[in-house]
């Protein structure tokens, strides 16, 4: 099992293009979510999806869309990127009986 | 807010010494989960407390729930080079998780 893979690892981008970071898991999880990571501030929440076909808004979705486009894989669209963007994003996945959440190895990513 | 406090913010002991990380909230917590993240890395999963005054072991690592369910702890004995990161508490929600702000730990060796 590769767990939960993220792409791309690096991302550079100018102020007011777009992308998407991609997301899947392999663990048939319900639940996944998107967090950003900024130094002091801990992993906040951006958006999650508790089952296939639903998304609902975390603590910071501004700026942020999302796609759960199957039950393995949950994207995150920056549609307009802003230098306040700058972070690193984590996807994660969480176990239905357990709770325990299962992190990928994040993106690293630069708005300038 | 929905976040749990969490202090110390940083902490350098040498190695061998022990450390300590607390968590706090204003509200009775159901459940409070641990969280280590290597530099570079992602956070892993270490362990979930669900009963009042619960404490459990995981070889030099031990946690704590309080009585009131409103705070938490993560005790390192003696440290070692390889318990360096930061760790994190997280309070569940309905369908989510909030992170403490989390406690960066320096072993020196």
């Amino acid at each position: 099992n590769a767990g939960v893979t993220q792409t791309p690892k690096f991302q550079v981008l100018k102020t007011g293009q777009s992308m998407t970071l991609q997301c899947a898991q392999d663990m048939n999880h319900n639940s996944m979510y998107w967090y950003r990571q900024d130094p002091g501030m801990g992993l906040r929440l951006i958006y999650y999806s508790a089952s296939e076909g639903t998304t609902d808004k975390g603590e910071v979705p501004n700026g942020y869309n999302v796609s759960r486009l199957n039950k393995r894989e949950f994207s995150l669209r920056l549609e307009s990127a802003a230098p306040s963007q700058t972070s690193v994003y984590f996807c994660a996945s969480r176990r239905d009986s357990t709770y325990e959440q299962y992190f990928g190895p994040g993106t690293r990513l630069t708005v300038t | 807010g929905q976040q749990v406090m969490q202090i110390p913010q940083y902490q350098h002991v040498q190695e061998g010494e022990d450390f300590t990380t607390y968590c706090n909230s204003s509200t009775t917590l159901s459940n409070i989960q641990w969280y280590k993240q290597r530099p570079g890395g992602h956070p892993v999963f270490l362990i979930q407390l669900v009963k009042s005054g619960e404490v459990k072991k995981q070889k030099r690592l031990t946690f704590q729930f309080g009585e009131a369910k409103k705070n938490s702890s993560l005790h390192i004995t003696a440290t070692q080079t390889t318990d360096v990161g930061t760790y994190f508490c997280a309070k569940t929600g309905a369908n989510n998780l909030f992170f403490g702000t989390g406690t960066r730990l320096t072993v020196i060796p």
